[in-house]
């Protein structure tokens, strides 16, 4: 079945320094991948999206390419700050070929810590 | 303002007390789910529904019931909670996908905070 990979937590950057979560992912035909983002107290919030590969996400300053050569979706960014604190998680909307049927998978998440 | 609403959004109950988690939705989505969130395994699905009177089993449904008597409306039942359902739980929804598209945004609620003792 479908599945996705993020690396694991959490990663702590001081303010200003660039970031990078890894997302790998295996899937039959041609997923949406997308970012979410979960903010202390919070629910999940998409954060970007990409429906096709070479499309690029990106919303705040963050970036994520849909690469289908190498199955990922890495999200990135240039200069983190102290608000973008917060629990990301990496997924994907595609057909499970066992069910017919289309479904979300998310991976386990990454927290990241920015430091003042 | 478009929202998914869960209440409660914190509860410590003990095992074996039934109890009801409710979510309603107002952007007249036809798709619903439950998730559970728990540390190092993600989000898992629990139950989904797919409009009114269609509902069906996620990946991990032991132990919870659901219904969809109302297109807002998706509660989740825990008939006799054990404290292996102590857990961070998340109701979403989404606009059914067109034709063959490949479904987009959830949209979540803001999470509710179970404890079984």
């Amino acid at each position: 079945g479908n599945s996705v990979t993020q690396m694991e937590g959490p990663v702590t950057l001081s303010e200003e320094a660039f970031l990078t979560i890894n997302c790998t992912y295996t899937a039959t035909g041609y997923p949406s991948l997308f970012w979410y983002v979960q903010y202390p107290g919070e629910g999940l919030q998409l954060l970007l999206k990409a429906t096709k590969a070479d499309d690029k996400g990106s919303n705040k300053g963050f970036e994520a390419t849909y690469r289908k050569e190498t199955t990922s979706f890495h999200l990135e960014k240039g200069s983190v700050q102290v608000s973008d604190s917060a629990v990301y998680f990496c997924a994907l909307s595609g057909l499970e070929t066992t069910s017919g049927t289309y479904k979300y998978i998310f991976g386990t998440g990454t927290r990241l810590k920015v430091l003042a | 303002e478009a929202q998914v609403t869960q209440n409660p959004r914190y509860l410590i109950t003990v095992t074996g007390k039934k109890l009801t988690v409710t979510c309603s939705q107002n952007m007249n989505h036809e798709y619903m789910s439950w998730y559970r969130q728990d540390p190092g395994l993600g989000l898992r699905q629990i139950y989904y529904s797919m409009n009114v009177e269609v509902t069906d089993k996620g990946d991990v449904p032991e132990g919870y019931k659901v219904s969809r008597k109302e297109k807002r409306n998706f509660p989740l039942i825990l008939e006799s909670p054990s404290p292996n359902q102590t857990s961070l739980y998340f109701c979403a929804s989404r606009p059914r996908s067109a034709g063959v598209a490949v479904p987009g945004e959830l949209f979540f609620g803001e999470g509710s905070r179970l404890t079984v003792l």
